[in-house]
C-alpha cells in the first residue's frame, strides 16, 4: 500500500531554470510534509516541511506547495543548480510518530 | 553543526549472525528511530524510540529487531539472525519533537550486507 507517490522516478533540468517535483499521497490524516534530498552513500537530508494549515512554505531557493483538496505537494527548486543533482524524497506524517516516504525522484541538473 | 552519527558504516556478516548497529543521536534530542532503505528502493519506516519505549514499530520489526539506548547516549539496532533480505542501508535518526511535527535528523547510514 503506497500512501506517498512519487511517480517521476527522474528528472532533467538545465542549470538556472526551475526544477519541480510531485508528491501525491492517499492518506488524508496526513498533515505534515518534509522534502528530503539524498546524495549517494549519505543519509537524507532535510530540505523544507510544510503543514497542513498552510499551502505554501518558502525557503530561499526551495518552495513547497500544498494541495490538500488534490493530496498533492510539490517541491519547486529555482533556480536550480548542479549541487542539486540528487534524489529527492517526500515524507509524510499524520498522528504517529513515524514519517512515509515516497519512493524518490532522481533530479539531474545539467550545466 | 550537531550530527547524528551510525557505525559501522559497512557490516558484511554470514546469514544467521547477529548484527548490532550503533547510533549516536543529537544529544538534546528525545525521539529516536530506524529507518532502512533496500538498495534501488523507499527509505522505509523500521522502528521510533521514546523515554526508554519503543513508541511504534512497522510489520517489517518483527521479534527478530530489537532496539535498546543502553546508556545517555547510544541507540542501537540488533537484528538477532539475519536474513539474505535483511541487506540494506539502515539509517538511524532522531528529533527534538514527535515526528509527526518536526524534521528528522538522518545518519549517514550503515550498509548492511548479508551473505
Amino acid at each position: 500500500d503506497q500512501q506517498v507517490k512519487q511517480n517521476s522516478p527522474s528528472l532533467s533540468v538545465q542549470e538556472g531554470r526551475i526544477s519541480i517535483l510531485n508528491c501525491d499521497y492517499t492518506n488524508s490524516m496526513f498533515d505534515y510534509f518534509l522534502w528530503y534530498k539524498k546524495y549517494p552513500a549519505e543519509g537524507p537530508t532535510f530540505l523544507i516541511s510544510i503543514s497542513s494549515i498552510k499551502d505554501k512554505n518558502e525557503d530561499g531557493r526551495f518552495t513547497v506547495f500544498l494541495n490538500k483538496s488534490a493530496k498533492h505537494l510539490s517541491l519547486h527548486i529555482v533556480p536550480s543548480q548542479p549541487g542539486d543533482s540528487a534524489v529527492y524524497f517526500c515524507a509524510a506524517s499524520g498522528r504517529t510518530y513515524k514519517y512515509i516516504f515516497g519512493t524518490g525522484t532522481r533530479l539531474k541538473v545539467l550545466a | 553543526e550537531p550530527e547524528v552519527t551510525q557505525t559501522p558504516s559497512h557490516q558484511v556478516t554470514q546469514m544467521g549472525q547477529e548484527v548490532i548497529l550503533r547510533c549516536v543521536p543529537i544529544s538534546n534530542h528525545l525521539y529516536f528511530y530506524w529507518y532502512r532503505q533496500i538498495l534501488g528502493q523507499k527509505v522505509e519506516f523500521l522502528v521510533s524510540f521514546y523515554n526508554n519505549e519503543i513508541s511504534e514499530k512497522s510489520e517489517i520489526f518483527d521479534d527478530q529487531f530489537s532496539v535498546e539506548r543502553p546508556d545517555g547516549s547510544n541507540f542501537t539496532l540488533k537484528i538477532r539472525s539475519t536474513k539474505l533480505e535483511d541487506s540494506a542501508m539502515y539509517f538511524c535518526a532522531s528529533s527534538w519533537i514527535a515526528g509527526n511535527t518536526g524534521e528528522l535528523f538522518f545518519g549517514e547510514g550503515s550498509r548492511l550486507t548479508v551473505l
